[in-house]
């Protein structure tokens, strides 16, 4: 079955930086596009990456443009987000999503992975 | 940006009951293939989201009949025919077809009357 778990959250300082992992398993990783998703405590959904399968083209939400690279490596079954100048605003957890067929977009989400900026 | 409005916000439903939650995109998602790109998720309280539906009214593996979804265009209706206990929790649509970015409605809260 199809499993997605993060890893990587935690407490980090505003202008500080964290890398967040997804581990894949149950399907072959390197035919999906992948997602990071985001929920800020009690609000809703925003999606903030997406790469394609072979990672050669990626895609962000202006929120964070600039700010985080999404990236994966396909021999590790891997994604993973690197989140660079941190901000209060970006507290939130964090989900990988899969992309069934490139056209749905979404359809498995990991369990997420919190992070907190603050001082 | 495609703009996801779903109505309404909060959904207070007797068990048993039916229970409907609309989506309006503010483009037609309508894609060139042919079939429009419109999904439902179920994210239950402590929870990560859960697909239920797919391009408007397929329901995805495991997912209880009681659920179907339905519209065209630009107008979506996600509908629960009887309400059980395990329903509560809030439920997004979401669009893919126009992107960067992939956006959700603010999602519908449902609760148990």
């Amino acid at each position: 079955q199809v499993q997605l778990v993060e890893s990587g959250g935690g407490l980090v300082k505003p202008g500080g930086s964290l890398r967040l992992s997804c581990a894949a398993s149950g399907f072959t990783f390197s035919d999906h596009y992948m997602s990071w998703i985001r929920q800020a405590p009690g609000r809703g959904l925003e999606w903030i990456s997406y790469i394609t399968s072979s990672g050669s083209a990626t895609y962000y939400a202006d929120s964070v443009k600039g700010r985080f690279t999404i990236s994966r490596d396909n021999t590790k079954n891997s994604l993973y987000l690197q989140m660079n100048t941190l901000r209060a605003e970006d507290t939130a957890v964090y989900y990988c999503a899969r992309d069934p067929d490139t056209t749905n977009k979404v359809d498995y989400w990991g369990q997420g992975t919190l992070v907190t900026v603050s001082s | 940006d495609v703009v996801m409005t779903q109505s309404p916000l909060s959904l207070p439903v007797t068990l048993g009951q039916p229970a409907s939650i609309s989506c309006r995109s503010s483009q037609s998602l309508l894609y060139r293939d042919g079939n429009t790109y419109l999904s439902w998720f179920q994210q239950r309280p402590g929870q990560s989201p859960r697909r239920l539906i797919y391009q408007v009214s397929n329901r995805d593996s495991g997912v209880p009949d009681r659920f179907s979804g339905s519209g065209s265009g630009t107008d979506f209706t996600l509908k629960i025919s009887r309400v059980e206990a395990e329903d509560v929790g809030v439920y997004y649509c979401m669009q893919g077809v126009y992107w960067p970015p992939i956006t959700f409605g603010q999602g519908t809260r449902l609760e148990i009357k």
